[in-house]
């Protein structure tokens, strides 16, 4: 059983359409971060939200952590074919020490 | 660049032979950790380092595998005779662990190198 659940798993859509990733667990973390992975690449940082309830913005993506620090999600409007990668959620549960957790990932891809 | 490096980028090797990785990390980062990712799954936790304390290691982490930070700075992670199973990308990252519990009100955020791409044969 993965901490962390992602769906979708895979995602293919068209240049221009609006998509939404969630990132679901039944533990309560401090922070999640959102990571974007290119293949043969390491995962890049997009976003660390810490507050429940926060939403955070990053030109074309929504970040949104739940109220109850148990899931975030994910939404790219307009989506681009730059937009392509695996989307990565993560963090450490609270009172568990330092392991850090991924979630299964949702591997995107936008057709031009 | 004074970002997380890794060396090697790839590595081929034969089924029971040694291989070492090396990661350099962020240099002001107390953290270092290292995580195994197979192919369009997520990162697994290995192990992780806080300074030159290697103070959690994950059950994936079989005998055959040891990592080190002996001056605080770099790490490596050895794989003894290694497997087909082995085979996978190894990631390093680092972090500035402000607090004492990465899960007790931290903000931890961790960087990441490119990763070191291992095919056993």
């Amino acid at each position: 059983t993965q901490l962390l659940e992602q769906s979708p798993q895979f995602l293919s859509i068209q240049e221009g359409e609006n998509l939404t990733v969630y990132c679901n667990s039944s533990s309560v973390f401090s922070s999640l971060q959102w990571y974007r992975q290119e293949p043969g690449e390491g995962p890049v940082l997009l976003v660390t939200v810490v507050t429940g309830g926060e939403v955070k913005k990053l030109k074309r993506l929504t970040f949104q952590f739940g109220d109850a620090r148990k899931d975030s999600s994910l939404h790219i409007t307009a989506a681009q074919p730059g937009d392509t990668g695996l989307y990565l959620c993560a963090g450490a549960p609270q009172n568990t020490g330092n392991q850090f957790y991924f979630g299964t990932g949702t591997s995107l891809t936008v057709i031009p | 660049d004074t970002g997380v490096s890794q060396d090697p980028r790839h590595k081929i090797t034969k089924r029971g032979q040694n291989v070492t990785f090396r990661c350099d990390p962020i240099s002001e980062h107390n953290r270092l950790y290292w995580y195994r990712q197979t192919l369009g799954q997520g990162p697994e936790f290995l192990t992780y380092f806080q300074n030159e304390a290697q103070l959690e290691k994950s059950r994936l982490l079989s005998d055959r595998f040891s990592a080190e930070r002996p001056k605080g700075s770099f790490s490596t992670l050895e794989i003894q005779r290694t497997e087909q199973g082995d085979s996978a990308m190894y990631l390093c990252a680092s972090s500035l662990g402000l607090t004492g519990l990465a899960g007790e009100g931290s903000q931890e955020t961790q960087y990441f190198g490119p990763g070191t791409r291992l095919l056993v044969l």
